[in-house]
């Protein structure tokens, strides 16, 4: 089975300070992860993807992320926040070696950038 | 240019009524979905479609069908609306159905039952 979670509801920070939305996943075998971004009254925007290679992968909109295999973790950052990144950010993982092709979704973190 | 559109974008009806949202996607893809999204902002994973055939059909009630009738338009008709239909409802499209592809979404429908 695959599974991710988002353990912050919100995440609040200061515009030009560094900013991390975290995400954990399971799966029986290796992951895709995904990181997508929701805009008010917008649907769901696709900001970067981890299928293999370099554990560091880059964005959209200057949005990074780590995957880090021993921590079962995929954390979206970026260096310097916008007051425009204000969003709902989604990470999913679809499961490598089995299981439904759909991903799933996490519930999303609400990121609020202070001006 | 859009990529993924739904029509209508707001949807408001009665209870028992019947209705259609539209898909339609220029990305020249093979996969589509529908997706519910609630209250809370959780997706739901409705039905996928692979060149134009059911492939996903997740716990949904059966007065929700999905019709694909090209590979470029994925429509969902709902009979008799229900109060807890009340949702955003999101298409969405992939280049295939291999599982390191990204979903491109559409701008949402939010249908409102009263």
């Amino acid at each position: 089975a695959q599974s991710v979670a988002q353990p912050e509801d919100q995440v609040n920070v200061a515009e030009g300070n560094p900013l991390t939305v975290k995400c954990t996943y399971s799966v029986s075998g290796n992951p895709y992860l995904f990181w997508y971004v929701q805009y008010p009254n917008r649907g769901l925007q696709f900001l970067l993807k981890y299928i293999t290679g370099d554990n560091l992968v880059k964005g959209s909109y200057g949005f990074e992320a780590e995957f880090n295999k021993s921590q079962t973790s995929f954390h979206l950052k970026k260096p310097s926040a916008l007051v425009s990144d204000s969003a709902l950010y989604f990470c999913a993982v679809r499961d490598l070696s089995g299981g439904s092709y759909i991903p799933t979704f996490g519930r999303g973190t609400s990121l609020i950038v202070h001006p | 240019d859009t990529a993924v559109s739904q029509t209508p974008k707001y949807l408001v009806t009665q209870m028992g009524n019947d209705k259609s949202i539209k898909c339609e996607q220029n990305l020249g893809h093979d996969t589509m979905y529908w997706y519910k999204q609630d209250s809370k902002k959780f997706l739901k994973i409705m039905f996928s479609y692979n060149n134009k055939e059911l492939i996903i059909n997740e716990t949904v009630p059966n007065r929700f069908s999905p019709k694909s009738p090209d590979k470029a338009h994925l429509n969902l008709h709902i009979n008799s609306l229900e109060l807890g239909d009340s949702a955003v409802y999101f298409c969405a499209s992939s280049l295939g159905a291999g599982k390191s592809y990204e979903q491109y979404f559409g701008p949402g429908t939010r249908l409102t039952v009263t």
